[in-house]
């Protein structure tokens, strides 16, 4: 069953512009975790936060959890045209049967 | 070095062939998983194992073998391909089971079903 819910589906800025994707999801986590898919390529890893964590910081990129809200955010500042992917959150969860869950991914475009 | 690769990239065969697709891991991971990913992107987990022994079998058609040899090698072997067959096939390691930390992906292999 899917987990996480991405939004937006699709977004298109400039670049130099902040991007923000969210991420919502159902049912409690041990950790929520982003990754990058550049188009023909595998998923990469970006960043992972513990459900004991409110904020993470990795270079341009910021990530929050809301464990209140069962929602996560992923901000990448001052964006370049190498940061057009799709971009997936996963959810890890006790009762996930040791599965990593995806969200149906935002398709990030950044215009030069 | 590439850290999970799997071959081959791109398979186009005919429906009610069979067809395997091979992954190799070299970070000395425990856990090695099997993805598929459709043509919207959803990305769902098929099986995992851990250290040779399968611990997920997320209610794939019998069609669908897959076999670890070794903990470094995780193949998946499709009897009989079905249109619905067509997706990107995912290869990704672990560390460990359990808690799962970071997933590394393989480059994926295009599976295309005519």
């Amino acid at each position: 069953s899917q987990q996480g819910e991405e939004d937006p589906q699709a977004l298109s800025i400039q670049e130099g512009e902040n991007a923000t994707m969210n991420c919502s999801y159902k049912t409690s986590i041990n950790n929520l975790q982003w990754y990058r898919q550049n188009s023909g390529r595998g998923l990469v890893h970006l960043i992972l936060i513990r459900s004991n964590e409110r904020e993470k910081h990795s270079g341009r990129l910021r990530v929050t959890l809301d464990t209140s809200k069962k929602s996560s955010s992923l901000l990448i500042t001052a964006s370049r045209a190498a940061d057009t992917a799709s971009y997936f959150c996963a959810t890890d969860g006790d009762n996930q049967g040791g599965k990593l869950i995806f969200g149906q991914g935002t398709e990030l475009s950044v215009k030069p | 070095d590439t850290a999970v690769s799997q071959t081959p990239k791109y398979l186009v065969t005919q429906m009610g062939n069979d067809k395997s697709i091979k992954c190799e891991q070299n970070l000395g991971h425990d856990t090695m998983y099997w993805y598929k990913q459709d043509s919207k992107k959803f990305l769902k987990i098929m099986f995992s194992y851990n250290n040779k022994e399968l611990i997920i079998n997320e209610t794939v058609p019998n069609r669908f073998s897959p076999k670890s040899p070794d903990k470094a090698h995780l193949n998946l072997h499709i009897n009989s391909l079905e249109l619905g067959d067509s997706a990107v096939y995912f290869c990704a390691s672990s560390r460990r089971q359990g808690s799962t930390g970071e997933l590394f992906f393989g480059e994926g292999s295009r599976l295309t079903v005519l």
